[in-house]
C-alpha cells in the first residue's frame, strides 16, 4: 500500500501570504496525485488533478507541482476562504494523506 | 446539477450490521466508478471502498475487508455499502463519491454518520 504523507501538519499564515503544502509518496506515484480542500461542516473539494491540473471552477491562485515522490500544492495569495483543510490522494489505491491544516495566523 | 444522497447511517452496537445507501441524479450513473470514503470524528480522510461502472470490479480498505460489501444498482442509479461485524473504530462520517473520467473524486454526497456504540 502507498503511504503519502503530508507536511507540515499546521500551517499558520495571515491572508495574502503564500501557502506551500507538501505531500511525499512512498513509492512513485507518477503524476497521479489530487488535492482536496474541506472546509469544516462541508465534503472535500478536488482541487488539483494529476499533480498540476485545475478542477474545473478552482481559482488560479492554487497550483500544483511534483511527480514521482513529491508534490506540492501552492495557494499563490491566501484568501479568507481558504482556511481549510488540504488532503493529497494517489489514484492507484486512493489512499489521502492525514491533511495539512492551513489557519489564520 | 450532480447530486449524491446517501442514507442508512444511525447508531448501531458493536458486531451488529448496516446497510448505507447513495441515490445518484443528474448524471448517467451507470458510466461511473463510485466510491465510499469514510472520516472518523476530528480525523482524516480514509478511502473505504470502490466500484467499477458495471460492478465487475470492487476494491476494498483492509481495515473493512471482509466484512464490508459494496454494490450497485444501476436501474436505482444506487450505490450501496453493506457493513457486517461493526466496530468502534468504523465510527465516521460515510461519503460517498463519483470518480470522474481522470480517476479521482470530483462530486461527493454529504456523508451519512455511522456510530458503533453499546
Amino acid at each position: 500500500e502507498i503511504v503519502l504523507t503530508q507536511s507540515p501538519a499546521t500551517l499558520s499564515l495571515s491572508p495574502g501570504e503564500r501557502a506551500t503544502l507538501s505531500c511525499r509518496a512512498s513509492q512513485s506515484v507518477s503524476n497521479y496525485l489530487a488535492w482536496y480542500q474541506q472546509k469544516p461542516g462541508q465534503a472535500p473539494r478536488l482541487l488539483i488533478y494529476d499533480a498540476s491540473n485545475r478542477a474545473t471552477g478552482i481559482p488560479a491562485r492554487f497550483s500544483g507541482s511534483g511527480s514521482g515522490t513529491d508534490f506540492t500544492l501552492t495557494i499563490s495569495s491566501l484568501e479568507p476562504e481558504d482556511f481549510a483543510v488540504y488532503y493529497c490522494q494517489q489514484r492507484s489505491g486512493w489512499t489521502f494523506g492525514q491533511g495539512t491544516k492551513v489557519e489564520i495566523k | 446539477e450532480v447530486q449524491l444522497v446517501e442514507s442508512g447511517g444511525g447508531l448501531v452496537q458493536p458486531g451488529r450490521s448496516l446497510r448505507l445507501s447513495c441515490a445518484a441524479s443528474g448524471f448517467t450513473f451507470g458510466d461511473y466508478g463510485m466510491h465510499w470514503v469514510r472520516q472518523a470524528p476530528g480525523k482524516g480522510l480514509e478511502w473505504v471502498s470502490a466500484i467499477s461502472w458495471d460492478g465487475t470490479s470492487i476494491g476494498y480498505a483492509d481495515s473493512v475487508k471482509g466484512r464490508f460489501t459494496i454494490s450497485r444498482d444501476n436501474a436505482k442509479n444506487s450505490l450501496y455499502l453493506q457493513m457486517n461485524s461493526l466496530r468502534a473504530e468504523d465510527t465516521a462520517l460515510y461519503y460517498c463519491a463519483q470518480r470522474n473520467i481522470h480517476g479521482y473524486f470530483e462530486y461527493w454526497g454529504q456523508g451519512t454518520l455511522v456510530t458503533v456504540s453499546s
